[in-house]
């Protein structure tokens, strides 16, 4: 079947310090992949997609590309910022989505 | 962007009561939409995909005599937890594609917040 496996958190950096939170996934044929993030007392946001291999997804500064090769689509951003907290959530889509269990990303000042 | 959205935010309820949730496409039309759960600290669960103008399809091992869905329109789905316990508490998400077909793009609403006493 399909899965989504992330990296646990929490992950707690310095404002400005890079990220980068590791996906990879499991499925049949080629599926979409996606980074939703939810900030505290809200809903999922769809942050960036990618739709086949190669193809680099970004927004807000983040970017993740899609790698068949390694099965993954590592979520990176050079400089995060405070109100980059929240949790990231990497999925796949054959259909339904399949997500990840989230990652909890904590920035200071 | 499209825009999905939940009634109520949040609810408390008594135990063996029932709770109704609404969710709205308030922009565009769904012919599906699909219901997950969410428990502290873990990732979403899909529990059943609410198709218009038929039965909802339910995933493994969530039992659909006790979340009733019913999609009433095209841009109406509710999901009522009927009998509710303690272990229903829990944040429910509904999402739905915005073309109003099985594509690949979801838009989802803010959730709503069970509490079961």
């Amino acid at each position: 079947g399909n899965s989504v496996t992330q990296m646990e958190g929490p992950v707690t950096l310095s404002e400005e310090a890079f990220l980068t939170i590791n996906c990879t996934y499991t499925a049949t044929g080629y599926p979409s992949l996606f980074w939703y993030v939810q900030y505290p007392g809200e809903g999922l946001q769809l942050l960036l997609k990618a739709t086949k291999a190669d193809d680099k997804g970004s927004n807000k500064g983040f970017e993740a590309t899609y790698r068949k090769e390694t099965t993954s689509f590592h979520l990176e951003k050079g400089s995060v910022q405070v109100s980059d907290s929240a949790v990231y959530f990497c999925a796949l889509s054959r259909g339904k989505l399949t997500f990840g269990t989230g990652t909890q990303l904590k920035v200071e000042l | 962007g499209a825009v999905v959205s939940q009634h109520p935010s949040w609810v408390i309820c008594k135990s063996g009561t029932s709770v109704k949730i609404e969710c709205r496409s308030l922009d565009f039309q769904a012919t599906t939409m699909f219901w997950y759960r969410q428990f502290p600290k873990q990732s979403l669960m899909l529990m059943a995909t609410s198709n218009e103008g038929s039965k909802a399809t339910y995933e493994q091992g969530v039992e659909k005599d006790k979340f009733l869905i019913n999609h009433a329109s095209l841009t109406l789905s509710t999901l009522t937890v009927t009998s509710a316990h303690p272990e229903d508490s829990s944040f429910y998400i509904c999402s739905a594609p915005s073309s109003g077909g099985f594509t690949d793009t979801q838009y989802f609403g803010p959730g709503t917040r069970l509490t079961v006493l």
